[in-house]
């Protein structure tokens, strides 16, 4: 157990929708990661936060959006949905933003399919 | 933009065995770390082992170990005494050293049997 919550664990809807998935980061950690793990694209990095602010972006689409709370927790939008934007959805968290030291613990994934 | 590649889709091994899985970089920066990380069928991502690019030693941690070619821009993981739970999808993935770098890049991973 990483420490990384992820809510929920599987997640079913159709096109056109829209779904929140939730992260709670390790205590203590303030940077949250979210990546999406699909058959075609492989590990993908969508988008970083530290301490409630967009730190970094990856190839994230414009319908996903991203925040992180006061609490830390993390919500990742995903808005209009499309057949292919079914995948595993993971959050990671690390203490820091800084690429020290700092090691990424994923949490268990948000598997979603889109109908 | 760095890359990763892991040349080998699958691999097997008998257990108790050793095995080796391969993976290259490209990158332009001189710091960074590389990292191999385990998807069991459970889906967790769960870190194996991770090497700063400036330490010349290679990283161990119990059955696991690395070849790190800094100059060949290699990075291969090294599975001693294979057990059955050491089956999985691995992953290798890059990091650069600077603070807006914090995003990991990965290949496209390695499916490991191990045979009875």
């Amino acid at each position: 157990d990483s420490g990384v919550t992820q809510t929920p664990k599987h997640l079913i809807t159709a096109t056109g929708q829209r779904v929140t998935l939730r992260c709670s980061p390790r205590s203590g950690d303030l940077s949250v990661y979210w990546y999406q793990q699909s058959l075609d694209q492989g590990l993908q990095f969508l988008i970083q936060y530290y301490n409630g602010e967009e730190r970094a972006k990856g190839n994230i689409l414009e319908r996903f959006s991203a925040q992180q709370f006061p609490d830390l927790h993390s919500e990742l939008n995903l808005s209009s949905l499309e057949l292919g934007d079914s995948a595993l959805y993971f959050c990671a968290s690390s203490v820091t933003m800084q690429s020290g030291t700092d090691t990424q613990y994923f949490g268990p994934g948000t598997r979603l399919t889109v109908l | 933009a760095q890359t990763v590649t892991q040349s080998q889709p699958e691999m097997s091994v008998q257990e108790a065995e050793t095995v080796t899985l391969s993976c290259t970089y490209d990158t332009s920066e001189s710091d960074y770390y590389l990292f191999w990380y385990k998807q069991p069928p459970s889906r967790q991502m769960i870190l194996v082992i991770r090497q700063e690019a400036y330490k010349q030693q290679n990283a161990t941690e119990n059955r696991f170990s690395v070849n790190f070619q800094k100059a060949a821009k290699s990075f291969s993981l090294k599975i001693s005494d294979s057990q059955l739970g050491d089956a999985a999808m691995y992953f290798c993935a890059y990091r650069s050293a600077w603070t807006s770098g914090s995003r990991l890049t990965f290949g496209e991973g390695t499916q490991l049997t191990v045979n009875p």
